[in-house]
């Protein structure tokens, strides 16, 4: 989806290098997160945020740290990549609305890492 | 701790034939069940929603199915086409007391296959 977008798209990096993901979204939306993929697993977790001065820690956020610099900008960093990051990771944003369960996650095209 | 498992890892199946992906939960309280399709290079794509309440959802050549007592759904692709060929992942909300969109569990998801 054109309205959520990452950069890089690809990137390799070697052990103990610090490198930031970047997410941008036109939507609007006030919540944003970022999920890792790995083969034969689900999407896991790492941060979410509900609103710019909101942070959270997922499922697995070890390792990882964010940064949410305006409501549409929200930034993935590794301080000391390690080679068992190497994944697909996914930023999403959604429509939350009060009241209403049914929020829909828009997700952007992927960063595939490679840690070497 | 809640589960989503899906059903087969992966399938390949000629154009214009049907088939039926499985996804069984064990999450609970619970809210809605998603599918989604994810392109490979892409990141996921919302097919269907469905909530406790419903049974069946449509969106075009997609059906998908729920049984809120049983903990089952399956998506049925009809006339499958070359651009079906994705991974379907199926996404469980629990319920509304339980968190939002940074408590979902993802499935592992199915890896379709459509030939000529």
């Amino acid at each position: 989806d054109a309205d959520v977008t990452q950069t890089p798209r690809n990137r390799i990096t070697k052990t103990g290098k610090r490198i930031m993901l970047e997410c941008s979204q036109t939507k609007g939306h006030d919540r944003m997160y970022w999920y890792r993929q790995d083969p034969g697993l689900g999407l896991r977790l790492i941060y979410y945020s509900f609103d710019v001065k909101d942070i959270n820690k997922g499922e697995i956020s070890d390792g990882y740290s964010v940064s949410r610099q305006a409501q549409a900008k929200f930034s993935l960093s590794l301080e000391s990549a390690i080679p068992n990051q190497t994944a697909l990771y996914f930023c999403a944003t959604s429509d939350f609305t009060p009241g209403q369960f049914s929020e829909t996650q828009y997700f952007g095209p992927g960063t595939r890492l490679l840690v070497l | 701790k809640n589960q989503v498992e899906q059903s087969p890892q992966s399938l390949i199946i000629l154009e214009g034939k049907n088939c039926t992906l499985q996804c069984n939960y064990t999450v609970s309280p619970f809210s809605n069940l998603r599918w989604y399709k994810q392109d490979t290079g892409r990141g996921p794509v919302s097919l269907t929603i469905m909530t406790f309440s419903e049974n069946t959802k449509s969106n075009g050549r997609y059906t998908a199915t729920l049984d809120a007592d049983t903990k089952q759904s399956s998506l049925h692709i009809t006339a499958s086409q070359l651009s079906d060929s994705a991974s379907y992942i199926c996404v469980v909300r629990p319920g509304p007391l339980e968190g939002g969109g940074n408590k979902l569990t993802f499935g592992t998801g199915t890896q379709l296959k459509v030939e000529l």
